[in-house]
This record gives structure tokens, sequence and C-alpha cells, in this order.
């Protein structure tokens, strides 16, 4: 299974900030990496696919970046409905895996 | 608007079988772009890929869990149904039926609101 390891676990940012999150797959997987925000209680929701497509619907103050291994999600100008947990996700090879998630929290 | 609904029932005790299913409305579970997949998630922790159905039967599943899964979709009733043998403490989770876009680009592009299984005795 390819593995996906997500930089940092947790971060904390105010509104506005502009914050970065890291995901290093443990192969090259091309541009095959999704970017989900899951808030409390609730199921994740697609954001970016094949690295840097938004998908429908989502601000463009999500941004992603990357090929092989090293991918980026960026979010410019956070906004309070922001702070939940990311996870990306590799579609190169079954099983799809999951990054371990990163916690963002309102300083 | 597609939606996808998770049903079951209720807490399973250790060694019984877990049987879950997902009712699809807004999108024919025949539609040809997309594979159901099922993904869980224990409380506090990460996702899990579990497997997934086409609308014509073709399964694929997670070989950690391959032994005891197994996925099957009634086209009839627009419903994919997931069955877990043998379950432990381990299978506490969050479960979710989803919709994956099954082309490049390969996403999951719809979730349920999930159900929670509890197994405890």
């Amino acid at each position: 299974d390819i593995q996906m390891t997500q930089s940092p676990s947790s971060l904390s940012a105010s509104v506005g900030d502009r914050v970065t999150i890291t995901c290093r797959a443990s192969q090259n997987i091309a541009t095959y990496l999704n970017w989900y925000q899951q808030k409390p209680g609730k199921a994740p929701n697609l954001l970016i696919y094949a690295a840097s497509s938004w998908h429908s619907g989502v601000p463009s103050r999500f941004s992603g970046s990357g090929s092989g291994t090293d991918f980026t999600l960026t979010i410019s100008g956070l906004q309070p409905e922001d702070f939940a947990t990311y996870y990306c996700q590799q579609s190169y090879s079954s099983p799809p895996t999951f990054g371990q998630g990163t916690r963002l929290d309102i300083k | 608007q597609v939606q996808l609904q998770e049903s079951g029932p209720g807490p399973v005790k250790p060694s019984e079988t877990l049987s879950l299913t997902c009712s699809v409305s807004g999108d024919s579970i025949s539609n040809s772009n997309y594979y159901w997949d099922w993904i869980r998630q224990p409380p506090g922790k990460g996702l899990e890929w579990i497997g997934n159905i086409y609308y014509s039967g073709d399964t694929h599943y997670n070989p950690s869990l391959k032994s005891r899964l197994s996925i099957s979709v009634d086209t009839s009733k627009n419903q994919f149904s997931l069955t877990l043998t043998s379950v432990t403490a381990a299978d506490t989770a969050m479960y979710y039926c989803v919709r994956r876009f099954g082309s490049w680009p390969d996403y999951f592009d719809h979730w349920g609101q999930g159900i929670l299984v509890t197994v405890s005795s």
C-alpha cells in the first residue's frame, strides 16, 4: 500500500492567515492526489482533485500543487468556516489511502 | 442533487456480522462513470477505504478486510450493501458510503452522512 504522510498533524492560525499543509507519498503518484475537508461530526468534502483542480463550488482561496511524491494544500486568507481537519488521498493505486489528517484550529 | 444514506441495524456483538445498506438518490447506481464505495473512520482517527462495487457487480476490496468482506449491489432499488463478518472492537467506526468518479481523475465526490457502528458485547 502507498503510505501518505501529512505535516503538520495540527496547526493553529488566525482568520486571514495563509496556511500550507504538506502531503508526502511513499512512492511516485504523479498527480493522483486529492484533498478533503472534514468538519466535526460531518463527512469529508472533496476540495481538490488531481493535485490542483478545484471541485465544484470550492472557493478559490483553496489551492493545491505538487506532483510525484510531494504535494501542498494552501489556504489563502483563512475564513472562520475553514477551521477543520484536512486529509490527502492517493488514487494512483489500490487500495486508495489517506493521510493521517491535519487539524487546523483557531489561534 | 446526489444523496447517499446509510442504514443498518445498530450495535453488533463481537464475532457477529455487520450489515449496512446505502440508498442512493439523485443518480442512478447504474451510471457507468461511477463506482460505489465504503469508507470507515474509527472514532477520533483517520479514514480507511473498505472496498467498492460497480453496477455490473465487479468488486474491489481492501486486502486487509478481503477475507471478511462482501459488497453487493441492487440496481432495481438503487442500493448497495456491505457485509463484514466476524467483527471485533477494531471494526467500531463511522461507516460512510461514497460515490467515486472511477475514471481519471479518480476521486470521492459525494459522501453519505455516515452511520456509527459499535461492536460491543
